[in-house]
């Protein structure tokens, strides 16, 4: 079935520094794909929608300009943390729908930790 | 504003019972609905959805029922099994976008 994958798992960044985190479709492509965020004991929340060949469409109180999102081709989307604080530390996850309107398939997620 | 709400946090079920987790939602411009399963530092994975035209849905151990004119939707498990302990997850979805809504999640723990 259709896999969606995220790289790395696990990443521990220095504060003030940037991290990048990729999400692939591996056996399918994704015009659209989506970047969620999760804190502990919450539920998973929106950040972005990431366009291919366009920019990304940020959800309200999302900083675009600390959260980069790039979709390269039709089979990645980066997300970058830049100037990582403490409480940027969150597990990041990533979606993409195997076309209009299908299931929405969910990457392994990447625990961020800003130290 | 919480679009879509599971109101348990936690449910507990013995092994081989029904396992019933609830989900309310507020925008009835919703589409469709999916279920999702989700394992500590894992991301969700998908069980099973529903279409806002369907009232009930059906896969091996998981049936999905939606009531539109009370906004409710209810996935149920049977019979329970322990590896099915994890957080569950509701999400709405609707239009041409593909976003979801996603619910605060309920822990279920199947108790051998």
């Amino acid at each position: 079935g259709a896999v969606v994958s995220q790289h790395p798992s696990w990443v521990i960044c220095k504060s003030g520094t940037s991290v990048k985190i990729e999400c692939r479709s591996l056996d399918f492509q994704a015009t659209t794909m989506f970047w969620y965020r999760q804190f502990p004991k919450q539920s998973l929340m929106l950040m972005a929608t990431s366009n291919e060949g366009s920019k990304a469409t940020y959800e309200q109180g999302v900083e675009k300009d600390k959260f980069l999102i790039n979709h390269a081709s039709l089979t990645l989307s980066t997300l970058t943390v830049t100037s990582a604080h403490p409480e940027d530390s969150s597990f990041y996850i990533c979606s993409a729908p195997d076309g209009p309107g299908n299931t929405i398939y969910f990457g392994e997620g990447s625990w961020l930790t800003v130290v | 504003d919480q679009q879509v709400k599971q109101n348990s946090p936690s449910l507990s079920v013995q092994e081989g019972r029904i396992s019933i987790l609830n989900c309310d939602y507020t925008n009835s411009m919703f589409d469709y609905f999916l279920w999702y399963k989700k394992y500590p530092a894992e991301g969700p994975t998908f069980l099973i959805s529903i279409s806002s035209i369907k009232d009930k849905n059906e896969d091996g151990r998981f049936t999905v029922f939606l009531n539109k004119s009370a906004k409710h939707l209810s996935l149920h498990i049977v019979p329970s099994q322990p590896g099915d302990s994890a957080v569950y997850f509701c999400a709405a979805g609707g239009g041409a976008t593909n976003k979801l809504i996603f619910g605060t999640g309920t822990l279920l723990a199947v108790q051998p």
